[in-house]
């Protein structure tokens, strides 16, 4: 099967612009979750789909940030207002149910500039 | 509050040797835990899941095992080589009900030719 695929790669903007991401997960998993990754850290764990609903949110997922996902395939991810601190490594992750094997994308990478 | 300590930020190796990796979790009891490898500018790729009721698992040359009472899990790559060099992370997730995965930060592996 394909991978999870994320677009874009790379996303450079100006501290104050909106972004938004997009994750195609694995096509017959229903689980998907987003995750952020600075440099030298492990991923932190943003929120989380079964099929179409939001189940969970982290404390790390500021009023600035909102994840859809309106069909129960693809995704998307977008931060409004970006500031400096908001430049990591965004990653999607697809599961086929709750305790089996997340497989990760390739991430966006984000510099706010 | 849980916290997950992977052994060293770095391990150097000689080529053909085992590298044996460390992960130590405190303050809960992970139902599961994942290993995955990370390249440079890439996402996780995922390697291998072991259950709490499980003491061991193998897959080609990585084996992995789980000490529910020594809170700890390792990791060991035999017959090691220099595309094995990445970094590896582990990922103990609570279980039932739970699906957010908890990375450490990760060990650096080199393996030298």
């Amino acid at each position: 099967d394909t991978g999870v695929s994320q677009d874009p790669r790379h996303k450079i903007t100006k501290r104050g612009q909106n972004v938004t991401f997009r994750c195609d997960p694995i096509s017959e998993h229903n689980r998907l979750y987003w995750y952020r990754q600075t440099l030298g850290q492990g991923p932190e764990f943003l929120t989380y789909f079964q099929n179409e609903a939001q189940l969970e949110k982290s404390r790390l997922l500021s009023d600035r940030f909102s994840a859809e996902r309106p069909k129960g395939s693809f995704s998307t991810l977008e931060i409004q207002r970006t500031e400096q601190g908001d430049s990591a490594m965004y990653l999607c992750a697809s599961s086929r149910q709750e305790n089996q094997p997340q497989h990760f994308g390739d991430g966006t990478r984000l510099s706010i500039l | 509050s849980q916290k997950i300590e992977q052994n060293s930020e770095a391990l150097n190796i000689q080529e053909g040797k085992t590298a044996t990796l460390t992960c130590n979790y405190t303050n809960y009891s992970p139902a599961y835990l994942q290993w995955y490898r990370q390249d440079p500018g890439r996402g996780p790729v995922f390697l291998l899941l072991i259950r709490e009721n499980e003491k061991e698992k193998r897959k080609e040359r990585l084996k992995v095992t789980f000490d529910t009472t020594l809170k700890q899990s390792l990791f060991h790559i035999t017959a090691s080589q220099p595309a094995d060099s990445a970094t590896y992370l582990c990922a103990p997730a609570s279980g039932a009900g739970s699906y957010q995965l908890t990375f450490g930060k990760g060990t650096k592996l080199s393996v030298i030719p």
